[in-house]
């Protein structure tokens, strides 16, 4: 079993719709957990951290349920600019800063 | 900051033939990370390096690999038989090295070996 899953998508969505990706992950003891975003052809990129009271940026809402080992990404009134591939990330405890990352979830937005 | 710097950005190789991939983490970074990117395995964590010391190796596939990080500024990844099945993106990332801090990504190397 990977240590952390997502759904490969694609998730094809129109402009303005709202899109939810969710990612498990395997290791109870991990620490800290992230959405990255990748472009075509680019490097990863934080989009952002998920904390556990579950945390909001613009559009972007991320949430982390530690009893079940998942972690979501919703994104509201999606736009063409947020076409990418999403990626969640977690980091593995004892006292390092190991992180792992998940194959990505692609998304496409259309017009 | 110049961020995370990898050279070369496109390596284009003959079966057999020895690959170096190199890598300059940020300034400051004392974590760094190797990453494979392909489209079949997504993003595999080869070998991750904390105060220039490998602290978990087990990504790397087989011997062929090897890495190395000499001083704070500067790694390799060592590529030697390279085969066909080596083709790939390969990524650096560098970080603060406490639990919870983000990691910058270099541009990647595009590795084709034919």
């Amino acid at each position: 079993r990977k240590e952390v899953e997502q759904d490969p998508g694609p998730f094809n969505v129109p402009e303005g719709a709202t899109v939810a990706f969710n990612c498990t992950y395997s290791n109870s003891a991990s620490q800290s957990f992230f959405w990255y975003r990748q472009d075509c052809r680019k490097e990863p990129k934080l989009l952002m951290s998920v904390y556990s009271s579950g945390n909001e940026d613009g559009r972007f809402t991320a949430q982390l349920n530690r009893a079940s080992q998942y972690i979501s990404l919703l994104i509201r009134d999606s736009k063409l600019s947020d076409s990418a591939t999403y990626l969640c990330v977690v980091s593995t405890s004892g006292g390092y800063n190991k992180l792992i990352f998940g194959a990505g979830t692609r998304l496409a937005v259309h017009p | 900051d110049a961020g995370v710097i990898q050279s070369p950005r496109h390596e284009v190789t003959e079966m057999g033939q020895e690959v170096t991939l190199r890598c300059k983490p940020i300034s400051g970074h004392n974590s760094l990370f190797w990453y494979r990117q392909t489209m079949m395995r997504g993003l595999e964590l080869l070998i991750y390096f904390n105060n220039n010391v490998p602290i978990d190796d087990s990504g790397m596939p087989e011997d062929r690999f090897s890495a190395k990080m000499p001083n704070a500024s500067f790694s390799t990844l060592k590529i030697q038989p390279s085969e066909p099945r080596d083709s790939a993106v390969y990524f650096c990332a560098s970080s603060k090295g406490q639990p919870g801090t983000e990691a910058f990504f270099g541009q990647g190397t595009r590795l084709t070996v034919v």
